[in-house]
């Protein structure tokens, strides 16, 4: 099955700083979303981005689908977007079936 | 908007018993996902419904887990027997329209916390 690398697998930052987070996939993808998973568990769906670049406040994402890879940029970081990211992808190749990343720890303190 | 309910929110049971999960997804969404979630690891796909029909269950450990959708609403998942590598988070997802990941209001609910001792 498609194989989903998420880099890197921990980050510290300082408030208002900036951050990159990437996933790297191994085979050409359909889907592909980027979720925010908090500290108490619960997931948000932030981006649906197969391919392009989107934005939503201080949160933008990029996906070059011919590279196998996505991009997920975090600016002017606060407390509350601590927790676990997520870059999860479903192959071209047939099965819909979601793959998740191990994920991206991201712990900003005040 | 109410979000997707699951319940309940944390379960402990000895190895060799069975568990029972509930989920109740977002009115008018015709899809329900069951997600086991490994701590360190990101969530992975059990079973998908379509309505109350399975659209993919081949992630299942059939020879423990099932899981059912009657009416095409709510949702139960059981373990039986339990081991202690089922320990992990389970979580329900819903979404108006099929295809795994395709973003139609695609909503996780907060999940069930099991350990097995």
């Amino acid at each position: 099955g498609i194989q989903v690398e998420q880099s890197p697998p921990d980050l510290i930052l300082q408030e208002g700083a900036n951050s990159t987070l990437r996933c790297n996939f191994s085979d050409s993808v359909n889907n592909l979303q980027w979720f925010h998973q908090n500290p108490w568990g619960q997931l948000i769906n932030l981006f649906y981005i197969p391919s392009g670049t989107k934005q939503n406040g201080r949160l933008s994402a990029t996906t070059v689908a011919t590279e196998r890879y996505s991009l997920l940029y975090i600016s002017s970081s606060q407390t509350t977007d601590s927790g676990v990211y997520f870059c999860a992808v479903a192959s071209s190749g047939g099965s819909y079936i979601p793959t998740f990343g191990r994920g991206t720890s991201l712990i900003v303190h005040p | 908007e109410a979000g997707v309910a699951q319940s309940p929110r944390y379960k402990i049971i000895e190895k060799r018993q069975s568990v029972a999960f509930w989920c109740n997804p977002i009115s008018g969404h015709a899809t329900l996902y069951w997600y086991q979630q490994i701590l360190g690891q990101g969530p992975k796909l059990l079973i998908q419904f379509q309505n109350n029909g399975v659209v993919d269950d081949s992630q299942l450990p059939k020879d423990r887990f099932s899981a059912e959708r009657l009416k095409g609403v709510d949702s139960t998942l059981k373990i039986q027997p339990a081991k202690l590598e089922d320990s992990a988070v389970y979580l329900c997802a819903s979404s108006l329209g099929g295809r795994g990941l395709i973003n139609y209001g695609y909503t996780f609910g907060s999940g069930t916390r099991l350990t097995v001792v």
